[in-house]
């Protein structure tokens, strides 16, 4: 079974461009989630979808960043336009509801490096 | 709102040596869960362990163990008979039990480097 999967690994744009991040969860988990590491510092949740449906965005940082997660299978992070401290390690990560109205363990991605100069 | 910190940057340890990560964390909940994840380099993060704050009982995974004390809101991993594949960034990471879904407040991180 595939995990979850982003791309790419790497991007390195300029500020004021834009970018945008994609995430493939596992096939059937109903939850996805955005996380962002900056530098040296804590991985901070960003936002939740269940299905295509925005859960919990209350950790997105500015107007410039958009998630979408059309259909409800992958998802894209655009960052536009970007800005120095969006410089990070975006991870994604997806579970599935269960039955009992629980969720699975968070399954993780191995992350996009985004680097903006 | 709830913390998670982990005050060790960086720990080495010699090859089926023990050591001991720390983790501390604040929140005003009672029921909550707890985790390890360890991220290799350049490859996905995984989870390690996972305790449920209502169990008194420690969990325990193979070689990893953990020492939760819920009155002092310690949470510290234990690796015992360390191989390099250990080798990795360890993030400790709290989840509360009234939310639904897996949003996690992480720590910073501790590197962990295994000297053969």
């Amino acid at each position: 079974e595939a995990g979850v999967t982003q791309f790419p690994s790497h991007s390195v744009i300029e500020k004021g461009q834009t970018v945008t991040l994609r995430c493939d969860p596992i096939s059937g988990h109903d939850n996805l989630y955005w996380y962002r590491r900056v530098m040296g510092k804590e991985i901070k949740f960003l936002l939740h979808f269940v299905k295509e449906s925005k859960q919990d965005e209350s950790g997105m940082p500015n107007n410039r960043f958009l998630a979408e997660r059309t259909g409800g299978t992958y998802s894209t992070l655009k960052v536009q336009p970007a800005e120095l401290e969006d410089s990070g390690v975006y991870f994604c990560a997806s579970s599935q509801t269960l039955g009992t109205g629980t969720t699975t363990e968070a399954f993780f991605g191995q992350g996009t490096r985004l680097t903006v100069v | 709102a709830q913390t998670v910190t982990q005050s060790q940057p960086e720990m080495s340890v010699q090859e089926a040596e023990t050591v001991t990560l720390s983790c501390t964390y604040d929140t005003s909940e009672s029921d909550y869960y707890l985790f390890w994840y360890k991220q290799p380099p350049s490859r996905q993060m995984i989870l390690v362990i996972r305790q449920e704050a209502y169990k008194q009982q420690n969990a325990t995974e193979n070689r990893f163990s953990v020492n939760f004390q819920k009155a002092a809101k310690s949470f510290s991993l234990k690796i015992s008979d360390s191989q390099l594949g250990d080798a990795a960034m360890y993030f400790c990471a709290y989840r509360s039990a009234k939310e639904y879904g897996n949003k996690l407040v992480f720590g910073a991180g501790t590197i962990l480097r295994v000297k053969s």
